[in-house]
């Protein structure tokens, strides 16, 4: 079954790190790259960070760089997300994202995982 | 970096009606842009990739048209399963944008 299911939500306290976890199954991981994608409670969607399909190439929005670290692991068909000094705006559930064929488009979604960043 | 604007930001039709959704891009994107589809509780879903490609399983009821920095979502006889709201996004080049959304509701 083609998929990805995310892990690793919670209540975390401002500050503190957290780390996501995106399983694939049903296609070829390692030949696709993979973003994160978030979307706060009552808010839209808000890009997050792009890893290529390689590991090599990863950037981030600006209101996450030099928090937040995408990485994968080809060998475990799955993706990460390390938040750290997280703040209460990082609140939202946080979706992973798999590229069509053009390497461009969001074909394939998780359920996505909630974060919330509160004391 | 380029900004997506949607408008108009919340719309009310009638079963049946032809709605239209814009979305402007502040500096020229050629045809990489996407137009997502969002439930409550739900996953995104890929409706339309390079500004006019319907996605496979898409009704046919959806279309989408422009280039440049205008874009438009079109939907031609409105059906209560499309009450959602309605994301373009940029893919030209990072960092990806999202437009700030267009929730459709049924009158």
């Amino acid at each position: 079954q083609v998929q990805l299911v995310e892990s690793g939500g919670g209540v975390v306290q401002p500050g503190r790190s957290l780390r996501l976890s995106c399983a694939a199954s049903g296609f070829i991981f390692d030949t696709y790259g993979m973003h994160w994608v978030r979307q706060a409670p009552g808010k839209g969607l808000e890009w997050v960070a792009v890893i290529s399909y390689d590991g090599t190439n990863k950037y981030y929005a600006d209101s996450v760089k030099g928090r937040f670290s995408i990485s994968r692991d080809n060998t475990k068909d799955t993706l990460y997300l390390q938040m750290n000094s997280l703040k209460p705006e990082d609140t939202a559930v946080y979706y992973c994202a798999k590229v069509d064929s053009r390497d461009r488009y969001f074909d394939l979604w998780g359920r996505g995982t909630l974060v919330t960043v509160s004391s | 970096d380029i900004q997506m604007t949607q408008s108009p930001s919340s719309v009310s039709a009638s079963v049946g009606d032809r709605v239209t959704i814009t979305c402007r891009a502040s500096q020229d994107i050629r045809g990489w842009l996407a137009w997502y589809q969002k439930k409550a509780g739900k996953a995104p879903k890929l409706l339309i990739s390079a500004a006019s490609t319907l996605q496979s399983g898409v009704p046919s009821r959806f279309s989408g048209s422009g280039a440049g920095t205008d874009f438009t979502l079109t939907i031609s006889s409105l059906q209560p399963d499309d009450i959602a709201t309605y994301y373009c996004q940029r893919a030209d080049s990072f960092p990806y944008a999202f437009g700030q959304g267009t929730k459709l509701e049924i009158k």
